[in-house]
């Protein structure tokens, strides 16, 4: 199986602060790396896909970027509604794999 | 659009089998891959595994020898059995459409469609 790691696991911010959450895999993925937000009693929302395509309907302030094994999920001015867990998932491999996730808190 | 609901009992005795089955309206089942994953009580997500439309499956290792996700076209739905169950299984239950799109090795997948999840426990 292919290992995903996440840091940092939760972090504080203010609104229209700059956000940057990594993500390492165990073994190299090219770019097949996905991002998701989980908001509380959700479901998960596919954000990017392809580790810096931004899915439809997502806000740009989103942004994606790394490959092979090191991976960022960038979030340029944070915005109220951007306070939730995010998930990176490796699609590389089908036994697909999540890293434990990243909470974005309100500081 | 395509909409995704889960459905099956909301408690399961230990040992038993756990019968889960997500309905897809809005489109069509065929030409997807169709995935289940789960979320423990303030836990993380972990990937059950999937199945084509034509029924090639693959499953998570950790969970390979009690899982059995199975397709019916006819109906568009598919569904997720879970053998063996104990308390560690008990979490929200996901299913989710994987959506590929082209890239330099193979397709990448991701999960855009997602059910809103349904809570199993597990518990005599």
């Amino acid at each position: 199986d292919i290992q995903m790691t996440q840091s940092p696991s939760s972090l504080s911010a203010s609104v229209g602060d700059r956000v940057t959450i990594t993500c390492r895999a165990s073994q190299s993925i090219s770019s097949y790396l996905n991002w998701y937000q989980q908001k509380p009693g959700n479901a998960p929302k596919l954000l990017i896909y392809a580790a810096s395509s931004l899915q439809g309907g997502v806000p740009s302030r989103f942004s994606g970027s790394g490959s092979g094994t090191d991976f960022t999920l960038t979030i340029s001015s944070l915005q109220p509604e951007d306070f939730a867990t995010y998930y990176c998932q490796q699609s590389y491999s089908m036994s697909w794999t999540f890293g434990q996730g990243t909470k974005v808190e309100i500081k | 659009q395509v909409q995704l609901q889960e459905s099956g009992p909301g408690l399961v005795k230990p040992s038993e089998t756990l019968s889960l089955t997500c309905t897809v309206s809005g489109g069509s089942i065929s030409s997807y891959y169709w995935s289940w994953i789960r979320q423990p009580p303030g836990k993380g997500l972990e990937w059950i595994g999937n199945i084509y439309y034509s029924g090639s499956t693959n499953y998570n290792p950790s969970l390979k020898s009690r899982v059995t996700i199975s397709v019916d076209t006819s109906k568009n739905q598919f569904s997720l059995k879970l053998s063996s169950v104990t308390a560690a299984d008990t979490a929200v239950y996901y299913c989710a459409r994987e959506t590929p799109a082209a890239g330099t090795l193979h397709y990448y997948y991701g999960m855009d469609v997602w059910g809103q999840g349904t809570t199993v426990t597990v518990s005599s």
